[in-house]
């Protein structure tokens, strides 16, 4: 059973324009939401996260959006650069007990931004 | 420079012959992670480690063995590998106890089981 699900595999949006990623989760017990970005050939990278307190959170061009009752969070860019090109992946964080956490991700998105 | 490391980053091998993986971290993080990433289905983690001596199970353990001896150190080990373990493998690290975002991921390995 996938707990955290992005239905779409794929994106494309024109330079300059916004790029939304959407982002699923059905496990009522997340608490802490992050988007990860993944080069070819690289490990992804941390880029943005949430608490489950919030709604909203902005860091330069991107801003993540939670809608817990939806059960749904979703990455914007604005805008969109060639640089931006890239897998992203959702995950979603609960505390395990002990002082650790577990990671579950989504499959990820593909966005490919054209110039 | 912080970072994790993995050796090797490319392996091709043939069914049944044991290997190891190594993942190496220089940020003095208490905990560590594997994970697997596979066409359709994201990254899914296999086992990860509290601390030294600590290590557990995490969503796809079947297969692998881990070992946390250093703390700077966690190998993933495939006593008898097939070739449903072909896969991209991610080693992360981060700080026990603090917030996910802390965990930093190495450049992965690419294993194929022939």
């Amino acid at each position: 059973d996938q707990q955290v699900k992005q239905n779409s595999p794929s994106l494309s949006v024109q330079e300059g324009r916004i790029s939304i990623l959407n982002c699923d989760y059905t496990n009522s017990m997340f608490d802490y939401f992050l988007w990860y970005k993944k080069y070819p050939a690289e490990g992804p990278t941390f880029l943005i996260s949430i608490s489950s307190i919030k709604d909203k959170n902005e860091d330069g061009r991107f801003t993540v959006f939670l809608n817990k009752s939806a059960k749904h969070l979703s990455l914007h860019i604005v805008p969109s650069q060639p640089g931006d090109s890239a897998v992203y992946f959702c995950a979603a964080s609960t505390f395990a007990g002990a002082g650790s956490y577990q990671l579950t991700f989504g499959k990820g998105t593909k966005l490919s931004v054209i110039p | 420079e912080a970072q994790v490391t993995q050796n090797p980053r490319y392996l091709i091998t043939v069914t049944g012959k044991k290997l190891t993986v190594t993942c190496s971290q220089n940020m003095n993080h208490e905990y560590m992670s594997w994970y697997r990433q596979d066409p359709g289905l994201g990254l899914r983690q296999i086992y990860y480690s509290m601390n030294v001596e600590v290590t557990d199970k995490g969503d796809v353990p079947e297969g692998y063995k881990v070992s946390r001896k250093e703390k700077r150190n966690f190998p993933l080990i495939l006593e008898s590998p097939s070739p449903n373990q072909t896969s991209l493998y991610f080693c992360a690290s981060g700080t026990s106890g603090s917030r996910p975002d802390t965990q930093y991921f190495g450049p992965g390995t690419r294993l194929t089981v022939l």
